[in-house]
C-alpha cells in the first residue's frame, strides 16, 4: 500500500520561510507523480496552490514555490503571512488513474 | 469563471444508496477530466474516483472500489457519484474536482455532506 508522507505540523514566523514536503514510503517522487499542493482553511473547500510540480495556479502568489528536493516534492512559502496559516495537502499520482494524498501539514504562522 | 456546484447530500442508513451530483460551467466540460474526493469530519482529504473527459476511462479507490460508480453527461455538464452499499466510514464532504490536462485539480466545488448513519 502506498503512502504518501507529510510533515504533521509545522511552524514558521511572519516573514519567514518554510519548506513543507510529500515523500513515499518507498521510492522518491518525481515529475511523473504530478506532485501538487492544496490549502485549506478550517470550514472551507480546497485551493490549488501547486499543480505538475512548480506551477502556481491562478492567482497563487509568487511566495509561493514547488520543487523536487532530494527524493521528495517541496512546496516552499518564502516570507510567510498570516493568512498563509492553513492545513496543506500534497497529493501524487500513480498512474492507472490513481491518485493518493498525503495526511496534510498543518502550518502554524506566529 | 469556473463554477462547480455538488449536490445530492444527506442522511443516508447504513447498506443505503445516495447518487451526487456536480453541475459544472466556466469551461468545456467534455475537454476535462473530473474527480470526487472526499473528507471524513476532522480528516485529511482522500481522493474517491476520477473520470476522463469523454467519460471511458475511470478509476477508483480501493475503499470504494465495486460500491461507488461516478459517470458524466456532458450534454447537461454534469458529474455524478453513484454510491451503493453505504458505510459509517463514507461519511464526509465529498468535494468534486476539475482536472487540468494531466492528474492534478485545479479547481474544487464547495463540497456536500453526507453522512451514513442509522
Amino acid at each position: 500500500q502506498t503512502v504518501v508522507t507529510q510533515e504533521p505540523s509545522f511552524s514558521v514566523s511572519p516573514g519567514g520561510t518554510v519548506t513543507l514536503t510529500c515523500g513515499l514510503s518507498s521510492g522518491s517522487v518525481s515529475t511523473s507523480h504530478y506532485p501538487s499542493w492544496y490549502q485549506q482553511s478550517p470550514g472551507q473547500a480546497p485551493r490549488t496552490v501547486i499543480y505538475s510540480t512548480n506551477t502556481r495556479s491562478s492567482g497563487v502568489p509568487d511566495r509561493f514555490s514547488g520543487s523536487i528536493l532530494g527524493n521528495k516534492a517541496a512546496l516552499t512559502i518564502t516570507g510567510a503571512q498570516a493568512d498563509d496559516e492553513s492545513d496543506y495537502y500534497c497529493v501524487l499520482y500513480m498512474g492507472s488513474g490513481n491518485r493518493v494524498f498525503g495526511g496534510g501539514t498543518k502550518l502554524t504562522v506566529l | 469563471e469556473v463554477q462547480l456546484w455538488e449536490s445530492g447530500g444527506g442522511l443516508v442508513q447504513p447498506g443505503g444508496s445516495l447518487r451526487l451530483s456536480c453541475a459544472a460551467s466556466g469551461f468545456t466540460f467534455s475537454n476535462y477530466g473530473m474527480s470526487w474526493v472526499r473528507q471524513a469530519p476532522g480528516k485529511g482529504l482522500e481522493w474517491v474516483s476520477a473520470i476522463s473527459g469523454s467519460g471511458v476511462s475511470s478509476s477508483y479507490a480501493d475503499s470504494v472500489k465495486g460500491r461507488f460508480t461516478i459517470s458524466r453527461d456532458n450534454s447537461k455538464n454534469t458529474l455524478f457519484l453513484q454510491m451503493n452499499s453505504l458505510r459509517a466510514e463514507d461519511t464526509a464532504v465529498y468535494y468534486c474536482a476539475k482536472q487540468i490536462v494531466g492528474p492534478p485539480f485545479e479547481y474544487w466545488g464547495q463540497g456536500t455532506l453526507v453522512t451514513v448513519s442509522s
